[in-house]
């Protein structure tokens, strides 16, 4: 069965403050993604990768980092916290390129930038 | 510029009835196209798929149409059940498995 996991459901952190959201899998999926959901806005991609060590930009990286230092893991990095960065983070995997395959997501973290 | 957008945010439905849920794209290059839900504190789920080449497909409940000249697409859901109450999202796939998402349409369907 195919499993994302996320590392906390909610999250608290100050304004300034360095953050790391971690995402696993177990399906040994190639492509991972990060991405942020706000009330209005749907899910905006924040940053992609295609492999271990790869990482490409989404629609909104100002603000965020990513580590792809092993295949099944992915962690988003927020260098210096700010109340804009509230927001429900969502992690997800698929399969390598097909251009077709649907993307699996975790539960996501609720992060609040006090 | 959003590229998938989904007009309604909301859309109330008795059960038993039909569910009809919209999405319209401006990007031609997109050529699958993809619905997901989700429940409150839970990622979202796949829910069925279409590509670009076809103009129907079903799977039970659950019926997606797209409408290539127009752009546009849709979620048919019939009959509606209570348990179907969730934020349905439309996504389109172009550049090698990154999906483009709509804003998403909180279905809720009354007993």
């Amino acid at each position: 069965d195919v499993k994302v996991t996320q590392s906390s459901r909610y999250l608290v952190k100050r304004t300034g403050e360095k953050v790391f959201l971690e995402c696993v899998q177990d399906m040994d999926h190639e492509n991972m993604f990060w991405y942020r959901q706000d009330p209005g806005l749907g899910l905006r991609l924040i940053y992609f990768s295609y492999d271990v060590k790869m990482k490409e930009k989404g629609d909104i990286p100002e603000g965020y980092s990513v580590s792809r230092e092993k295949k099944e893991r992915f962690s988003l990095i927020l260098e210096s916290a700010s109340t804009n960065q509230t927001s429900m983070y969502l992690c997800a995997s698929s399969p390598p390129d097909r251009g077709t395959d649907t993307q699996y997501f975790g539960p996501g973290t609720r992060l609040t930038v006090l | 510029d959003q590229q998938v957008k989904q007009n309604s945010p909301s859309l109330s439905v008795q059960e038993g009835r039909i569910s009809i849920l919209n999405c319209d794209y401006t990007n031609s290059m997109f050529d699958y196209f993809l619905w997901y839900k989700k429940y409150p504190a839970e990622g979202p789920t796949f829910l069925i798929s279409i590509s670009s080449i076809k103009d129907k497909n079903e799977d039970g409940r659950f019926t997606v149409f797209l409408n290539k000249s127009a752009k546009h697409l849709s979620l048919h859901i019939v009959p509606s059940q209570p348990g179907d109450s969730a934020v349905y999202f439309c996504a389109a796939n172009y550049n090698a498995g990154k999906s483009t998402f709509g804003d998403g349409t909180t279905l809720t369907v009354k007993p």
